[in-house]
């Protein structure tokens, strides 16, 4: 059973460019989480996705935007990137919102930096 | 305004030792309290969780203590490992499938 996969592994761009990131959740899960992990802090919650639409959203600007698909499976997408988004951006995925006893399990992440 | 504090920053331990890593938060409503442990490079690992409605948890080597009045959690460690040496983190959500808050971590290395 394939855990939470996240594509790519590293990632280098400049100021001013976009980025778009991958995310397929666990078998068995519709609902998928973003997080920002700036180097030596915990996870901050970008946004959470679910049937495809945005859920929850953390305090995060307009510059960064979701989608999911029908598969689940989604993508972060960053505009007119800044030195301070240099980052290791995780996927979370879960079953049902709601369900009890079961939890949010995170991809390997995406490293991004931004020069 | 971080919604859940974490101490120590970093810990030190010899082999065998037990380390604890404490949380705390202000927010009532949270009800799922769950430990993550994540090495270099690495997504986060659930260890293990916890709900309000129990005192402490163990699963393995790690158990939860967790005091409701206290608004107060932590993670023990038993016999620790060098193979434990990483960043755990406690965080804190209104229900599984929600946000999790994340505390800001807790370096631990444990000498041979």
């Amino acid at each position: 059973d394939a855990g939470v996969t996240q594509s790519p592994t590293h990632l280098i761009k400049t100021r001013g460019q976009q980025v778009t990131l991958r995310c397929s959740p666990k078998s068995g899960h519709d609902t998928v989480s973003w997080y920002q992990q700036a180097l030596g802090q915990g996870p901050q919650f970008i946004f959470q996705y679910y049937e495809e639409e945005e859920r929850q959203r953390g305090n995060f600007p307009d510059r960064f935007s979701g989608h999911q698909f029908p598969n689940y499976s989604s993508e972060l997408n960053v505009n007119a990137l800044l030195l301070g988004d240099s980052a290791l951006y995780l996927c979370a995925s879960s079953p049902l919102i709601g369900s009890k006893g079961e939890t949010q399990y995170f991809g390997p992440g995406t490293r991004l930096l931004v020069l | 305004q971080q919604q859940v504090k974490q101490s120590p920053q970093s810990l030190i331990v010899q082999k065998g030792g037990i380390p604890i890593i404490n949380c705390a938060y202000e927010n009532t409503a949270f009800d799922y309290f769950p430990w993550y442990q994540q090495f270099p490079g690495k997504g986060p690992a659930l260890l293990i969780a916890i709900r309000p409605d129990v005192s402490e948890k163990k699963e393995g080597r790690f158990t939860i203590s967790f005091n409701k009045s206290a608004k107060q959690f932590s993670l023990h460690i038993m016999d620790s490992q060098p193979g434990d040496s990483a960043t755990y983190f406690c965080a804190a959500s209104i229900r599984t499938g929600n946000q999790f808050y994340f505390g800001t971590g807790t370096s631990l290395t444990v000498i041979p």
